[in-house]
């Protein structure tokens, strides 16, 4: 089975702290997205990556960074944590390859609270 | 680009009762179209997705979708839920050949006893 492991499932931190949210994936995927989860607003792509080193900007970028050094981990950066950015963070991976394949897999998500 | 709506953000039924979740789409470009399930304290898991030849769509467990083309829908059905069945459901749009995908803003259902 896809695993998605995402490094925390609850964390706190405080305002103006830099956050780390850490996922690997260990299917080999070529693909992987970091989302935020919003009641109301479904899931929001904040980056996504094709590649290692690659990254693209998503539909919410504005307050995070992302690094893909190693082709199963895909990190998500807040660079100074802010209370606006209180939510779940779901990571996913995905194949390039047949339209058989084309699925997200998805980590069991972490919610992050900043105080 | 693409877009999903989902026209109810909550959806109550009685167990053993039938239910439909509706999901209409945008798109310029042929897409492939997914149902996504996320269960309390859990991540999303594929439901079911159509990606081209048969409209109709089935899952495992009893689900199933109908891709309509010219009313851009893409409803999701049960004809009889289980208390189990509670839980939220994201409708996604994905364009052909692409791997970025569009989420609704999902839809909780409530199955009560």
């Amino acid at each position: 089975d896809v695993k998605v492991t995402q490094s925390s499932r609850y964390l706190v931190k405080r305002t103006g702290e830099k956050v780390f949210l850490e996922c690997v994936q260990d299917m080999d995927h070529e693909n992987m997205f970091w989302y935020r989860q919003d009641p109301g607003l479904g899931l929001r792509l904040i980056y996504f990556s094709y590649d290692v080193k690659m990254k693209e900007k998503g539909d919410i970028p504005e307050g995070y960074s992302v690094s893909r050094e190693k082709k199963e981990r895909f990190s998500l950066i807040l660079e100074s944590a802010s209370t606006n950015q209180t939510s779940m963070y779901l990571c996913a991976s995905s194949s390039t390859g047949t339209a058989m394949n084309t699925e997200a897999f998805f980590g069991q998500g972490t919610r992050l609270t900043v105080v | 680009a693409q877009s999903v709506t989902q026209l109810d953000s909550q959806v109550p039924v009685f167990e053993e009762a039938p239910v439909e979740l509706r999901c209409n789409y945008s798109s310029s470009v042929s897409v492939y179209l997914f149902w996504y399930v996320q269960y309390p304290n859990q991540g999303l898991q594929l439901l079911l997705k159509y990606l081209s030849g048969s409209t109709l769509v089935e899952s495992i467990n009893g689900f199933e979708a109908e891709f309509n083309k010219s009313q851009t829908s893409f409803h999701l059905r049960k004809p009889s839920v289980h208390i189990s069945d509670t839980a939220e459901y994201f409708c996604a749009v994905e364009r052909t050949g692409g791997f970025k995908t569009i989420f609704g803003a999902g839809t909780r259902l409530f199955v009560k006893a």
